[in-house]
């Protein structure tokens, strides 16, 4: 148990519709980060919040809107996606946001399909 | 660019020792970490190096070679839950962690 938990742990969806990804922390973290992993790419960090405030967003398209409503919650808002958004979505968290040691805690991640 | 390289697969039998390298290229380097991933689950971090040298945690271990731009974690006495994806990952000067595609390790009995 790594304290990150994310639901659902499945999602297909056709490329119409919205719906949300949401991940929980139990650590007392103040960071908490999406990243997008596809089949035998690196890890590709999406967005970043320190203390509920967002430090980053990587150039990703709008049809991704993160939420972070409080320091141990984050939603990823998905709407009119497209078949090559199809990945694994994990969420992640941190005790801080640029202390180079400290490492960082993932979710079991939400396997996305979009038909 | 920023780039980090790992071999996308490697194999080893069970009991064996194994060493999976990561050789990076990044803007600055605020530390190395090290993750595994099995399959279907979240990463789990291994190791942080950010000094040159060996760093020793049972039967793994980590090297850093800063001026070489090279990471290996070494896996001794090999068991079947040792199968799984080895991420490597660095940290640049913006304190972000730049990511390598993983090296998927298969042990055979």
């Amino acid at each position: 148990e790594t304290g990150v938990t994310q639901t659902p742990r499945h999602l297909v969806m056709g490329m119409t519709n919205k719906k949300s990804l949401k991940c929980e922390q139990h650590l007392g973290h103040n960071a908490m980060y999406w990243y997008k992993q596809s089949a035998k790419k690196p890890l590709e960090l999406m967005f970043v919040y320190s203390l509920e405030e967002r430090v980053e967003n990587n150039s990703v398209p709008s049809r991704f809107s993160p939420e972070c409503p409080n320091s141990s919650h984050l939603f990823l808002h998905l709407h009119t996606l497209q078949p090559e958004d199809s990945a694994l979505y994990l969420c992640a968290s941190s005790q801080e946001f640029g202390t180079p040691s400290y490492e960082q805690y993932f979710g079991p991640g939400t396997r996305l399909t979009v038909t | 660019g920023q780039n980090i390289d790992q071999p996308t697969e490697m194999t080893a039998t069970e009991g064996a020792i194994v060493q999976i390298n990561c050789t990076y290229q990044t803007s600055g380097f605020n530390g190395l970490f090290w993750y595994q991933q099995h399959a279907g689950e979240a990463p789990t971090f291994l190791s942080y190096n950010v000094l040159d040298g060996l760093e020793e945690k049972g039967r793994f271990s980590s090297f850093l070679s800063r001026s070489k731009g090279y990471s290996y974690l070494l896996l001794k006495e090999l068991q079947m839950k040792d199968s799984a994806s080895y991420l490597c990952a660095v940290r640049d000067s913006n304190y972000q962690l730049i990511w390598g595609a993983g090296t998927k390790l298969i042990i055979k009995p």
